[in-house]
C-alpha cells in the first residue's frame, strides 16, 4: 500500500534562512506527488505537484520540490523563508493500486519562522 | 458552487448520539474524499468515491462510520454512537476526473463530542 513519511514533525527556522521539508513515499506503482499548505485556521491549498517530466517542480510563494525516484523522495525547499510561511505542510501521494487511486497524506510538518 | 462546501462548520454533540456531516463538492468533480484531521495525526484517509465505481472504504476506523454519495454529487458522512475519540476536524475534498489532478478541500467540520 502506498504511504508517505514526513521525517520532521516540527521545523523552526529564522527569517530569511533556507528550509527543506523532507518527504519520502512508498508505492509500487507510478505516482503523482503533491505538497499542500495549511495556514493557521485555514483550509488546505495546493503548493505544487509532480506529475511527470522535469524532476524539479516550482510552486507558489517561491517553493520548489525535487522528485527523486531512486530515493523515493519529494523534498520541499525554499531558499529564503518569511514570517508568513509559518504553516503546516503536507506531502501527499496518489497512485493506482488495488482498484483505487486514493490520495494519501503524511502526518505533516509544522514550519515556524522566527524573526 | 465555486468551492467545496461543508456543513455544519462546527458541531458539538453528546457522546452516544449520531451525527451527519455534509459535503458539497465542486460541480463536475467525479472524485470525492473524506479525511479526518486530529492534532499531530495529519490527514487520516477515511473514504474515496470515484464516479460510479465502488467506494474505497479502507480508511473507515470502525463500523460506526459510514458515508454515501448520492447522484454522484453531495456526500454525507455519518458517525453513529459518537465517542470522545471521534472529536476532530473532518475534511472533504473533490477533484476532477484524472489521477494527475489535485484535490480541492473544503474548510472542514469541527466535531466535538462531549
Amino acid at each position: 500500500a502506498q504511504s508517505v513519511t514526513q521525517l520532521d514533525s516540527q521545523v523552526p527556522v529564522f527569517e530569511e534562512a533556507p528550509v527543506e521539508l523532507r518527504c519520502n513515499y512508498s508505492s509500487s506503482v507510478s505516482v503523482y506527488l503533491f505538497w499542500y499548505v495549511q495556514y493557521p485556521n485555514q483550509g488546505l491549498q495546493l503548493l505544487l505537484k509532480y506529475l511527470s517530466g522535469s524532476t524539479l517542480v516550482k510552486g507558489i510563494n517561491g517553493f520548489e520540490a525535487e522528485f527523486n525516484k531512486s530515493q523515493t523522495s519529494f523534498h520541499l525547499r525554499k531558499p529564503s523563508v518569511h514570517i508568513s510561511d509559518t504553516a503546516e505542510y503536507f506531502c501527499a501521494v496518489r497512485g493506482y493500486q488495488g482498484g483505487s487511486e486514493k490520495l494519501v497524506f503524511g502526518k505533516g510538518t509544522k514550519l515556524t519562522v522566527n524573526p | 458552487g465555486a468551492g467545496v462546501s461543508q456543513s455544519p462548520s462546527n458541531k458539538v454533540t453528546e457522546k452516544g448520539k449520531d451525527v451527519e456531516l455534509r459535503c458539497d463538492p465542486i460541480s463536475g468533480h467525479t472524485a470525492l474524499y473524506w479525511y479526518r484531521q486530529s492534532l499531530g495525526q495529519g490527514l487520516e484517509f477515511l473514504i474515496y468515491f470515484q464516479g460510479n465505481s465502488a467506494p474505497d472504504k479502507s480508511g473507515l476506523p470502525s463500523d460506526r462510520f459510514s458515508a454515501e454519495r448520492t447522484g454522484g454529487s453531495v456526500s454525507t458522512l455519518t458517525i453513529q454512537r459518537t465517542q470522545q475519540e471521534d472529536s476532530a476536524v473532518y475534511l472533504c475534498a473533490s477533484n476532477p476526473f484524472g489521477s494527475y489532478t489535485e484535490a480541492f478541500f473544503g474548510q472542514g467540520t469541527r466535531l466535538t463530542v462531549v
